[in-house]
């Protein structure tokens, strides 16, 4: 079964600096790839997605995420950090047409 | 764009009560999921349905049940609430295709409170 692993439940970075929010994946087979952000009680809104293509994924916003599968990771990152980008982040799995399996989520806090 | 509707947007029900959540997915789409979000916590599988027939199915507990009706919209019924169903349930809609992306796109939540 597939599954997905986010390092670091809490990540803070000061404004300006450099987003670094990991996600490593296990699978059998190469999977599809997603990054989710999730603002205050709000819904959860895709970012980017890697599918096979080109393995550096741009997304919205200005994040981005590279496939390594030598690594078996997908971390998203964002040169510079802005006070908006405050939310939490699940990085999901699946193979298709079918369920979602998220991470425990990274909650990013920005400091001015 | 349209996007998923998911209504009631809050509900408030006391144990042992019954609850009926909708969900109207994006136009075309043909796949609807259902997971449910505790707080603090990743969202869970409940339940999904392809062109009406449920596809698969997490773990939903027996006390609740879903459907997909002829328009594509898709209701969740829980009874004999439990304090522990209080959470963020979430629908999303995917369109099958050949180029394989798949994305889901997720509603607004229905936010669950039982006391």
């Amino acid at each position: 079964a597939q599954s997905v692993t986010q390092l670091g439940s809490h990540v803070s970075v000061s404004e300006g600096a450099l987003v670094l929010l990991r996600c490593n994946y296990s699978s059998s087979v190469p999977p599809y790839l997603f990054w989710y952000v999730q603002y205050p009680n709000q819904g959860l809104q895709l970012l980017l997605k890697y599918t096979s293509a080109a393995t550096l994924v741009k997304g919205i916003n200005g994040f981005e995420a590279e496939f390594k599968k030598s690594e078996t990771s997908f971390h998203l990152t964002k040169p510079s950090a802005h006070m908006r980008d405050a939310a939490e982040y699940f990085c999901a799995v699946n193979f298709g047409n079918e369920k979602l399996t998220f991470g425990t989520g990274t909650r990013l806090t920005i400091i001015p | 764009a349209a996007g998923v509707i998911q209504s009631p947007r809050h509900l408030i029900k006391e144990k042992r009560e019954t609850a009926t959540l909708k969900c109207y997915p994006i136009p075309r789409h043909d796949t609807v999921y259902w997971y449910q979000q505790g707080p603090g916590q990743d969202p869970q599988f409940l339940i999904s349905f392809y062109e009406k027939m449920q596809s698969d199915k997490g773990s939903i507990p027996d006390r609740f049940s879903a459907q997909q009706f002829s328009d594509y919209h898709s209701e969740l019924n829980m009874s004999s609430l439990e304090l522990g169903d209080s959470a963020l349930y979430f629908c999303a809609s995917s369109l099958s295709s050949t180029s394989g992306t798949y994305e889901q796109y997720f509603g607004p939540g229905t936010r669950l409170t039982v006391t």
